[in-house]
């Protein structure tokens, strides 16, 4: 079974802070993404990551960034966290094309 | 138009109903669809994906595609309280997936 974790499953942060989101996965994928989860707003992509060092830009990427250093890992940065950040962030791998997305457990991170 | 359409429901049923979830979608270029379940403050879970019209079977669930009018369902038979949880249904095409809003579906006692 594909194992995607996620560094935290809850969060609280203030205003301004610097977050740090891991994910790690564990089936060797090269594809990798992040997602934010909001009522009435569904899944919105993030960032995706093809390869170690390669990102592309989803979505929403305003006020994120990310790093890919190792192929098993894949993190998220707010840079200087908002209110309005406040949001369950999920993490998914996907390996061939063959294949569709596996996702983790998921972040609650509350942006006070 | 959203690429991905999906009735938020609530849906509401009693248990043992067979329930529908339905999709509409309107990006020919879709090339897999896929069915995620995601209980409360839980990450989705992959429940079905295929990549052909038709049905597929697994257990209770059978996922449905019509290219042709680009419809995505899911039937649940014999509903179980513990199948109560949001659906997302969604397409793919490469490593891109898009998501319908999800569909909260309560199954009661």
């Amino acid at each position: 079974d594909v194992k995607v974790t996620q560094s935290s499953r809850y969060l609280v942060k203030r205003t301004g802070e610097k977050v740090f989101l891991e994910c790690v996965q564990d089936m060797d994928h090269e594809n990798m993404f992040w997602y934010r989860q909001d009522p009435g707003l569904g899944l919105r992509l993030i960032y995706f990551s093809y390869d170690v060092k390669m990102k592309e830009k989803g979505d929403i990427p305003e006020g994120y960034s990310v790093s890919r250093e190792k192929k098993e890992r894949f993190s998220l940065i707010l840079e200087s966290a908002s209110t309005n950040q406040t949001s369950m962030y999920l993490c998914a791998s996907h390996g061939s094309p063959t294949e569709t997305q596996y996702f983790g457990p998921g972040t609650r991170l509350l942006v006070l | 138009q959203k690429e991905v359409e999906q009735d938020p429901g609530p849906l509401s049923v009693p248990e043992g109903a067979i329930v529908s979830l339905n999709c509409t979608y309107s990006n020919s270029a879709f090339q897999y669809f896929m069915w995620y379940r995601q209980y409360s403050r839980k990450g989705p879970e992959l429940l079905m994906y295929t990549y052909s019209s038709g049905n597929k079977e697994d257990g209770r669930f059978t996922a449905q595609v019509d290219k042709s009018s680009k419809y995505i369902s899911l039937f649940i038979r014999d509903s179980q309280p513990s199948d109560s949880a949001t659906y997302l249904c969604g397409g793919g095409s490469n490593y891109k997936l898009t998501f319908g809003k999800g569909t909260l579906l309560t199954v009661n006692p």
